[in-house]
């Protein structure tokens, strides 16, 4: 199975902060990256398909970058309601698998 | 508006069996392959199953290989995940979530989930 390792595993921010977060896998797995935001009680959701790519409806302070093991996910201004966990997850092979996670918290 | 309703999470024995249901709206449910997804407490997401849009073809994780089995109703809009042999290691809340379509398994809407826990 493909690992997938986030960093980090968590951190602080204020509302207003850049926030990057970075997911590498254990092989190669093209642009096959997708980044999700994990919030208790709610349904999760997909920020970012093929790497890069902006899901329907997510705001354009959401970007993603990368490709072959190397992927990030950028908040360009981190709002109140981006506090979050947000998870990456390889759909390159077989079983998928997910990051362990990096939850962003309020400082 | 897609919208993924989980039902069926429960306290179960060890050993015990359950059946999960996901009812399903504001797409065109037979045109899509559906997921069951996992996330155990202080554990990352893991995902648990599969299966086509017409039912044709299922996987599964090896973790649940041969105690869960995966279906549909393409006539009722549910997805329905039995699970069998249940384990402490079982415990979880599960998701469904709507494959979207393109090249590989990406998960583009999910429900809030059900919370399964097998204790004694």
């Amino acid at each position: 199975d493909i690992q997938m390792t986030q960093s980090p595993s968590s951190l602080s921010a204020f509302v207003g902060d850049r926030v990057t977060v970075t997911c590498r896998a254990s092989q190669t797995i093209s642009s096959y990256l997708n980044w999700y935001q994990l919030k208790p009680g709610s349904a999760p959701k997909l920020l970012i398909y093929a790497a890069s790519s902006l899901h329907s409806g997510v705001p354009s302070r959401f970007s993603g970058s990368g490709s072959g093991t190397h992927f990030t996910l950028t908040i360009s201004s981190l709002q109140p309601e981006d506090f979050a966990s947000y998870y990456c997850q390889q759909s390159y092979s077989s079983p998928v698998t997910f990051g362990q996670g990096t939850k962003v918290e309020i400082k | 508006e897609v919208q993924l309703v989980e039902s069926g999470g429960a306290v179960v024995q060890p050993g015990g069996s359950l059946r999960l249901s996901c009812a399903a709206s504001g797409f065109s449910f037979d045109d899509y392959s559906m997921h069951w997804i996992r996330q155990s407490p202080g554990k990352p997401l893991e995902w648990v199953s599969f299966i086509t849009w017409g039912g044709s073809r299922t996987d599964y994780a090896d973790s649940v290989k041969g105690r869960f089995t995966i279906s549909r109703d393409n006539s009722k809009n549910s997805l329905h995940l039995e699970m069998k042999s249940l384990s402490t290691e079982d415990t979880a809340l599960y998701y469904c979530a709507k494959d979207d379509g393109r090249d590989g398994n990406n998960f583009d809407y999910w429900g809030q989930g059900t919370l399964v826990t097998v204790s004694s």
